[in-house]
């Protein structure tokens, strides 16, 4: 089916582990992000990109790397995860730069 | 910095009940967004309006821009269970919010039979 996937939906590591989220999208949207969303803090925005090999800092990108070397796939990486980073990620792609975004399931990281 | 502020954070109610929700800013915004999410999945939106003072109705819900583009609502008439979920508002800020979407706390909506 079209549409946006991630992948895994459920993830637990450990602390300093590098962990790598994927997600992919069949629409050729130029816009990709990634998201957390943490109770009482609703979804901060993590990375985006507008194309492929371009991206660009969110509101919370300690600790994260993004890649987009294929239009349709931006992987997130935890490259040492930390407790801290237990949380639920999004991710979302939208045709254009402030147009509707589409979200995918989301992936629980559990970080013991 | 929370810059979009939603009340309440929670909310049960039975079914049948009217309901508002609200989100606040002190930054105006371009165009602002109400999406809904279930428990597992992702946000889904429901509803953008981009000039202040619109609304829009989609069935029992109606959302209204405010009309200096600071603030949103989101009313339920009649709520349903399938109404349970995350209420969610989201904006582009006008100036210096590049193509970011600033999204509020939440409103967690659970409506009992």
């Amino acid at each position: 089916d079209a549409g946006i996937t991630q992948s895994p939906r459920y993830k637990i590591t450990e602390t300093g582990r590098q962990v790598t989220l994927m997600c992919h999208q069949t629409w050729s949207h130029s816009y990709m992000f990634w998201y957390r969303q943490d109770l009482g803090h609703g979804l901060r925005l993590i990375y985006y990109s507008a194309a492929a090999d371009i991206t660009d800092k969110g509101e919370v990108p300690d600790g994260y790397v993004v890649s987009r070397s294929k239009t349709e796939n931006f992987p997130l990486t935890l490259e040492s995860a930390t407790r801290s980073q237990t949380s639920v990620y999004f991710c979302a792609s939208s045709e254009q730069k402030r147009e509707t975004q589409y979200f995918g399931p989301g992936t629980r990281l559990l970080v013991l | 910095t929370q810059l979009l502020e939603q009340s309440p954070q929670f909310l049960s109610i039975q079914e049948g009940e009217n309901l508002t929700v609200y989100c606040n800013s002190s930054s105006v915004f371009s165009s602002l967004q109400w999406y809904r999410q279930e428990p597992g999945e992702g946000p889904v939106l429901l509803v953008t309006v981009v000039t202040g003072g619109e609304v829009k109705k989609l069935k029992r819900l109606t959302f209204q821009f405010g009309d200096a583009r600071k603030d949103s609502s989101l009313h339920i008439t009649a709520a349903q269970p399938g109404d349970t979920g995350l209420y969610l508002c989201a904006g582009f800020i006008l100036t210096g919010g590049g193509n970011k979407l600033t999204f509020g706390t939440g409103t967690q909506l659970k409506v009992e039979l």
